[in-house]
């Protein structure tokens, strides 16, 4: 299956700074979701996306469906420790019909120093 | 309490034995998907189900098999046949273009 091209893959950070991360297909998508994963439990949606050009806040998160349809960004401003986690992008391609497949980025690990 | 369980958390097993792992939902909703999830790895699609008694391969499923006699279960097989079973299982449930991850089953083949 297609795979979504993520990145960066990791990310060390201090606490306090701002993070971007972004994921890019050569496809088109019509929704693009992204989720956070702790280890050991289940992935988290935090932002759905629905519109080429929107751009979407939750808290301190903020995410942006590309223009072009081929692209997602999501950013995190101020960091603290428990945004440790992979964040995961994920998107269902142009024309997939009604079956709601989603492809996934392989996600950005982020860790934060306090 | 709403939501999607999946049981046990853990599992080992031998080699060359099946395991079933369950997902439980009480949200009402038809779609159910399973993920398997390697260290680095993004989510793979082994298996989906839109509908009770109806249900569709993903991207890998080979050595697994699944089941949908209720809508509200879909429970997955792990079969010997699948040469490297160890690994995290997640499952979701859809609403329209959103999927919703249960905790996961992390299983270890000895």
């Amino acid at each position: 299956g297609q795979q979504l091209n993520q990145s960066p893959q990791s990310m060390f950070i201090q606490e306090g700074e701002d993070v971007s991360m972004n994921c890019t297909s050569s496809s088109i998508f019509n929704t693009w979701l992204w989720y956070k994963q702790e280890p050991g439990e289940g992935p988290v949606l935090l932002i759905a996306l629905y519109k080429a050009g929107e751009l979407t806040s939750n808290g301190r998160l903020t995410a942006q469906f590309g223009i072009t349809r081929k692209d997602s960004f999501l950013n995190i401003s101020a960091s603290i420790p428990s945004d440790v986690g992979i964040y995961f992008c994920a998107g269902q391609l142009s024309g997939g019909g009604s079956n709601y497949k989603l492809t996934f980025g392989k996600g950005t690990l982020l860790t934060v120093n306090p | 309490d709403g939501g999607i369980t999946q049981s046990p958390k853990y599992l080992f097993r031998k080699e060359g034995q099946n395991v079933t792992l369950s997902c439980e939902q009480n949200l009402n909703h038809d779609a159910m998907y399973w993920y398997r999830q390697d260290p680095g790895q993004g989510l793979r699609l082994i298996y989906y189900s839109q509908i009770v008694n109806d249900f569709q391969k993903g991207d890998i499923a080979e050595g697994y098999s699944v089941s949908r006699e209720k809508k509200e279960s879909f429970p997955l097989t792990v079969t010997s046949a699948q040469k490297n079973p160890t690994a995290f299982y997640l499952c979701a449930i859809g609403r329209y273009n959103e999927q919703f991850f249960g905790p996961g089953t992390r299983l270890t083949v000895l």
